[in-house]
């Protein structure tokens, strides 16, 4: 009973350099969501995916970019690295809009 | 613009109830939600509620929504210190794929 796969879980890289956080969902679900958690500002979408093929901008795109690859794997990319991107980034997942999204562990990234 | 509001701290002894609150300001919401955080891991699905119902209880949760008002509230009986945590509060608007997100409360269980 997978849900939702996020690797790594811990990630430190250093100002400029890039990387691809990975997303997999097992659900069968349209939709995929990137999010960061910062301390005492809740989540913040960064771009979500409503369905294979499509992808939209959140409330806080710049600085990534996204694949949505086929309906399970959504991909978010840091093309270069900031330490303003330090932060925790969820995956999720959900069966349509306004559906109950399920969230995976979270990436741990820290940019030095 | 939408927004969403917790309050930052509850502090309840073991084996009282918890009550978190959330208020909201957009009318045309379709579902609302609760999220429970624990330390280092993801968010976890808790609850949620139409947004043309009123109560739903599931178990140890009731979870009350007042559309007048633009409350909802999420009770937790006999609080275990298993449910040491941050729930979240969320929102969602009908045909927009985002969700409206507070900023959680932390649940603090005192022995």
């Amino acid at each position: 009973n997978a849900g939702v796969t996020q690797t790594p879980k811990f990630q430190v890289l250093k100002t400029g350099q890039s990387m691809t956080l990975q997303c997999a969902q097992d659900m069968n679900h349209n939709s995929m969501y990137w999010y960061r958690q910062d301390p005492g500002m809740g989540l913040r979408l960064i771009y979500y995916s409503a369905s294979e093929g499509t992808t939209d901008k959140g409330e806080v795109p710049n600085g990534y970019n996204v694949s949505r690859l086929n309906k399970r794997e959504f991909s978010l990319r840091l093309e270069s690295a900031a330490p303003s991107q330090t932060s925790v980034y969820f995956c999720a997942s959900s069966e349509d809009s306004n559906q109950p999204q399920h969230f995976g562990d979270g990436t741990r990234l820290s940019i030095l | 613009g939408e927004d969403v509001e917790q309050s930052l701290f509850l502090s309840v002894r073991e084996g009282d109830s918890s009550v978190i609150n959330c208020t909201y300001t957009d009318s045309s919401s379709t579902y609302l939600y609760w999220y429970k955080q624990e330390p280092g891991a993801g968010l976890q699905l808790l609850t949620y509620i139409f947004s043309n119902m009123d109560m739903k209880q599931d178990q140890r949760l009731t979870v009350l929504l007042n559309k007048k008002d633009k409350h909802l509230s999420l009770r937790i009986a006999d609080t275990q210190t298993g449910d040491s945590a941050i729930y979240f509060c969320a929102e969602s608007i009908s045909g927009n794929y985002q969700l409206i997100w507070g900023a959680g409360t932390k649940l603090i269980i005192k022995p």
